[in-house]
């Protein structure tokens, strides 16, 4: 079956670049997504790609997907405290219907002021 | 925006305890779902429903049962608690477009 792997631990200082990075296994991946957990809450939609593109920024965010090698990553730049938590990594041939998300376990990222 | 509530943060309940986790969702969704997140685990699918009175097993739903009367709301049930059940409980639907949105969770313990 489809499957997603991300690092668990990311450690980095205030001001510093985070790169998170997840492999996936599925060819037929259509969408990409990153997810933001905080702590005791729920997972919130932080940004997505779709599989024709290469790279996507959206402010202190840019993400980079390499279809050939299956591999996205997640840049924070400028990253502050108020970025540390849990980011998980997505992937679904299609949004809705009978196409189910496919999560990996999620990457905490610690940010050391 | 759309909404998705469910109904407590924090929950304690006894072993043998039956459980019903509400959600709720406010934008006409068809498509709703139940995880369970546990440390170094990641999210586990349990439950989920294309639409009113119809559900479907995800990869763990032993021990779990779920009602989806009415399409804004989806129940999770726990029949008998148990303490491998301690976890965190999180309800998504999906948003128009694309990806899911996912309620604030629920801590549920089982003493």
């Amino acid at each position: 079956g489809e499957d997603v792997e991300q690092s668990l631990f990311l450690s980095v200082r205030e001001g510093d670049s985070s790169v998170i990075n997840c492999t996936y296994t599925d060819s037929s991946s259509t969408y990409l997504y990153w997810y933001k957990q905080e702590p005791g809450a729920g997972l919130q939609l932080l940004t997505y790609i779709f599989s024709n593109m290469d790279m996507k920024q959206d402010q202190r965010l840019t993400v980079l997907l390499n279809k050939k090698d299956k591999h996205l990553s997640l840049r924070i730049a400028d990253t502050q405290t108020g970025d540390s938590a849990i980011y998980f990594c997505a992937e679904s041939e299609k949004p809705g219907g009978s196409y189910i998300p496919t999560f990996g376990r999620g990457t905490s990222l610690i940010v050391h002021p | 925006d759309v909404k998705v509530t469910q109904s407590s943060r924090y929950l304690v309940k006894r072993t043998g305890e039956k459980v019903f986790l509400e959600c709720v969702q406010d934008m006409d969704h068809e498509n709703m779902f139940w995880y369970r997140q546990d440390p170094g685990l990641g999210l586990r699918l349990i439950y989920f429903s294309y639409d009113v009175k119809m559900k479907e097993k995800g990869d763990i739903p032993e021990g779990y049962s779920v009602s989806r009367e009415k399409k804004e709301r989806f129940s999770l049930i726990l029949e008998s608690a148990s303490t491998n059940q301690t976890s965190m409980y999180l309800c998504a639907s999906i948003t128009a477009g694309v990806g899911y949105t996912f309620g604030s969770g629920t801590r549920l313990t089982v003493v």
